[in-house]
């Protein structure tokens, strides 16, 4: 299994701002993926995150609102820009198994804007 | 595109009763079938997954069957237990080559409620 730790797990922040939320994996990926899961609905994938390049986004996610660093194999940041109340979500970072097989999450970060 | 179908929720049941969440599927290809639950306030677990037709994932006492023929990874359970009040996510990986790289479509969830 995959031990993945996320930062912060929770935060209450102002419209306008920008939220910085960091993911980092106990072991060297290849890949991690952000989601997004909105009040009381399912997950949806932002983007895919690889290291040394881009980052590869879904359909309706932008690289201006949700931009994505990963400096290296094992840590990744998914920044929340210029925040509405809309945006008040779960956001939670993945990273397949050692398996390649399955994924694993971080426990999400709880973003409430008001 | 690939979707994940799971049965319409909430499911309220008392303990000891037997559980039944359904989920189909809809992929090109052979994609890798799990089960995710959600207890409240915490993130995702994967409680149970499997990786090619025929194969049984099991967990805790959760099983599912992976059903090509019918496109279904419906999961049960013998006896509930109050526990088990979770969210149920089943979601499917597309497999490049026999690899899966984690990258998932999750069903809509399930909220499991059970009473004592």
């Amino acid at each position: 299994s995959a031990v993945i730790s996320q930062k912060p797990s929770r935060d209450i922040c102002q419209r306008g701002t920008s939220l910085t939320i960091q993911c980092q994996v106990d072991s060297q990926v290849t890949m991690m993926f952000w989601y997004r899961q909105q009040p009381g609905q399912s997950l949806t994938l932002i983007a895919t995150a690889n290291q040394g390049s881009e980052a590869t986004y879904e359909s309706g996610f932008v690289i201006d609102k949700f931009p994505i660093s990963r400096p290296n194999l094992t840590f990744s940041t998914l920044t929340v820009s210029n925040m509405s109340p809309e945006d008040s979500s779960i956001y939670l970072c993945s990273a397949p198994g050692q398996e390649n097989t399955e994924a694993f999450f971080g426990q999400g970060t709880r973003l409430t804007v008001v | 595109g690939d979707s994940v179908t799971q049965m319409e929720g909430p499911v309220t049941l008392s303990e000891e009763a037997f559980l039944t969440i359904n989920c189909t599927y809809t992929a090109t290809g052979y994609p890798s079938l799990f089960w995710y639950v959600q207890y409240p306030g915490e993130g995702l677990q994967l409680l149970l997954k499997a990786t090619k037709a025929d194969d049984k994932g099991s967990n805790k006492g959760f099983e599912a069957t992976y059903r090509k023929e019918t496109t279904s990874f419906h999961l049960e359970k013998g006896s509930v237990q109050v526990s088990d009040s979770a969210v149920y996510f089943c979601a499917l990986s597309a497999n490049a080559g026999g690899t899966s790289y984690g990258k998932l479509t999750f069903g809509q969830g399930t909220i499991l409620t059970v009473h004592p």
